[in-house]
């Protein structure tokens, strides 16, 4: 069974920096694409962060551009989110995903961490 | 950057209705779209992806349809667990935006 598990949230004052993980298990992590998602409270989905299976393609959205790095470890089948400079529009549930290998959609989603900033 | 717009925001239903939720591209994507089904306090799960294929697992009375800027989900026949919300998302380019989302509330 494919689980995707986060962890790393939690309570942080504006200008801070947090790291979230996501551990993987249940399929051959290093062969798929990662994202992270979030949604702010009571929002909608936003995409935030997109590497490649083997971390040689990056891309971010424009809202975390230069201040949250995304990352992974194949060898410990764990994905990360390093995020910098932090403010209160990024407080949200912080969703990892796993790419589908063979066509356009995320398949699988973990539970989700929150993060809240305090300003 | 490519927008999604979601039509409508809220929508009221009763159990056996057909419903429909469109999702307009700001330009052309071919059929690189995918829905997903939220409910509160959970993750998404997706329910169809390439515009029209129905994801393993996920009733027949969910479909789509579409290409190009054009696209609906369509559920034939309301049950009460898809009262729900629900998200249109592209992959044709990055960032791979979401719809803001419709939320599909009971009558």
């Amino acid at each position: 069974e494919v689980q995707l598990v986060e962890s790393g949230g939690g309570l942080v004052q504006a200008g801070g920096s947090l790291r979230l993980s996501c551990a993987a298990s249940g399929f051959t992590f290093s062969t798929h694409s990662m994202e992270w998602v979030r949604q702010a409270p009571g929002k909608g989905l936003e995409w935030i962060s997109h590497i490649s299976s083997s971390s040689n393609t990056i891309y971010y959205a424009d809202s975390v551009k230069g201040r949250f790095t995304i990352s992974r470890d194949n060898a410990k089948n764990s994905l990360y989110l390093q995020m910098n400079s932090l403010t209160d529009e990024d407080t949200a549930v912080y969703y990892c995903a796993r790419d589908n290998m063979f066509d356009w959609l995320f398949d699988n989603w973990g539970q989700g961490t929150l993060v809240s900033v305090s300003s | 950057d490519i927008q999604l717009t979601q039509s409508p925001s809220f929508l009221s239903a009763s159990v056996g209705d057909r419903v429909t939720i469109s999702c307009r591209a700001s330009q052309g994507i071919s059929s690189y779209l995918a829905w997903y089904q939220q409910k509160p306090g959970k993750a998404p799960n997706v329910l169809i992806y390439g515009a029209t294929t129905l994801q393993s697992g996920v009733p027949s009375r969910f479909s789509g349809s579409g290409s190009g800027t054009e696209f609906t989900l369509t559920i034939s026949s309301l049950q009460p667990e898809d009262f729900a919300t629900y998200y249109c998302q592209q992959f044709s380019r990055f960032p791979r935006t979401f719809g803001q989302g419709t939320k599909l509330e009971i009558k």
